[in-house]
């Protein structure tokens, strides 16, 4: 299974909103709405910050929101800032019932 | 709370047999119908998923560890394990165990730990 594709890094000014897009296939991202990001600050282990492509767990700040279109899944920050920067990384449930992880995106707070 | 925790040989020979254990503390891990996954991430680089044993019993691999991965669940340790066969230098990495949702998130995870190959 090949990793899902996010691009390298991403960055934006305190207040701003990113966008980091997550892109597979339809026997993941787009067949599935079992699409997950995960937030992972150096040193650190991955924090859940999505589940079900745009439901946030108890405790995350709504500033973050998740979406999906076709085989394309998308988390938005809204409002950066600084201790948002970190690594992201979605995941996703296949038809083989498996599960695949992004390629990873380094956010960064100018 | 829950809590998860990886425990294991931290240097493992070439060829040899990667062996880790995560102990789970704060619930018990045949309740509440949760999986339970390993993943890995090598030095500087991305998460890649191992593979997760169901609350059936069940086991699903990485397709390009298949032939050299076992996961299983010791209930009465309330505790899960990783096994990886033939280790080589590229299986060196930190180790993460975490407890597997029914929508296939990984709602908790233990700190990691870190598996070097090496002679």
């Amino acid at each position: 299974q090949s990793a899902l594709t996010q691009p390298a890094s991403v960055s934006g000014s305190p207040g701003q909103s990113i966008t980091i897009s997550c892109t597979g296939t339809s026997s993941d991202v787009g067949g599935y709405n079992y699409v997950s990001w995960y937030q992972q600050h150096p040193g650190k282990a991955p924090k859940l910050m999505i589940y079900d492509v745009s439901n946030r767990p108890s405790g995350v700040s709504n500033r973050f929101s998740g979406s999906k279109s076709g085989n394309t899944a998308s988390l938005t920050i809204s409002g950066l800032q600084a201790e948002d920067e970190a690594d992201y990384y979605c995941s996703s449930y296949t038809s083989s019932s498996t599960q695949v992880f992004g390629t990873g995106t380094k956010v960064t707070v100018l | 709370q829950l809590q998860l925790q990886e425990s294991g040989s931290g240097l493992v020979k070439p060829s040899q047999t990667l062996s880790l254990t995560c102990a789970v503390s704060g619930g018990s891990i045949s309740s509440g119908g949760y999986s339970w996954s390993w993943i890995r991430q090598p030095p500087g680089k991305g998460l890649e998923w191992i593979g997760y044993i169901y609350h059936s019993g069940s086991t699903y691999y990485n397709p390009s560890l298949k032939s050299r991965v076992t996961i299983s669940v010791d209930r009465s340790k309330n505790q899960f394990s990783l096994k990886l066969s033939s280790v080589t230098a590229a299986d060196t990495a930190v180790y993460y165990c975490a407890r597997v949702n029914s929508g296939y998130d990984c709602d908790y995870w233990g700190q990691g730990t870190l598996v070097t190959v090496s002679s």
